[in-house]
């Protein structure tokens, strides 16, 4: 069983569309993440949410949208995209957001995301 | 948040012990040190955790001097299949959610 998927795991598309990226776990954990990997590698935390309330938001534009149906989904819509949205995302999980031995990330297996 | 720093990349062989230092200068009390493994194409994967000393599991070691300002992960007889980018991470016990990666260290393995 997958703890963390995503979907899609290719998302090509044309500047200015607004697009979506889904993000499961099954793990039972109560905080989720969406990380944004660029093409330097550089693996940027953009929002963090603990039982669907958003608990960090990076200075990410606006419009990234994170949202959190219930604490085992958080979904991520981008409006408008742009030339420099092109990145791997990444959904991850912690069973808490308070640090320490428990506090494991599990990641999903990314989107790769291509703006034309 | 503590900085680290790590080398860009290293390489070896298989069946050698590979050793990899993080230096993190300004690491706090309530800082725990955490590494994790990035294979190409796949999001990253916890390897070891650690507050002092060293912590061993089977996977990987972990050695933390006295001083916490540094640390070493150690990969017992690696094998093509380590070769990945590995992270190491200075997590605060009270605020983990906002956890920062570095640029990582690129190990590559060769025959």
């Amino acid at each position: 069983d997958t703890a963390v998927s995503q979907t899609p795991k290719y998302l090509v598309t044309q500047m200015g569309n607004d697009k979506s990226i889904k993000c499961e776990q099954n793990l039972g954990h109560d905080t989720m993440y969406w990380y944004k990997q660029d093409s330097k590698k550089f693996l940027k935390i953009m929002f963090s949410y603990n039982n669907k309330e958003l608990i960090i938001n990076e200075t990410v534009p606006n419009r990234f949208s994170p949202k959190s149906p219930d604490k085992a989904h958080l979904n991520l819509h981008i409006n408008s995209l742009e030339l420099g949205d092109s990145a791997v995302y990444f959904c991850a999980s912690s069973q808490t957001w308070e640090g320490g031995p428990t506090d494991t990330q599990y990641f999903g297996p990314g989107t790769r995301l291509t703006v034309l | 948040l503590a900085k680290t720093t790590q080398p860009i990349s290293m390489d070896s062989y298989e069946g050698q012990e590979v050793n990899i230092t993080c230096s993190h200068n300004n690491i706090a009390t309530n800082d725990y040190i955490t590494w994790y493994q990035q294979f190409p194409s796949q999001g990253p994967r916890f390897i070891i955790q650690g507050y002092k000393t060293k912590v061993t599991n089977e996977v990987a070691s972990l050695f933390i001097p006295a001083d916490r300002k540094s640390s070493t992960l150690s990969l017992p007889r690696v094998s093509l299949s380590d070769t990945a980018v590995y992270y190491c991470l200075v997590v605060s016990y009270s605020s983990a959610s906002k956890i920062i990666f570095g640029s990582g260290t690129r190990l590559s393995i060769r025959p």
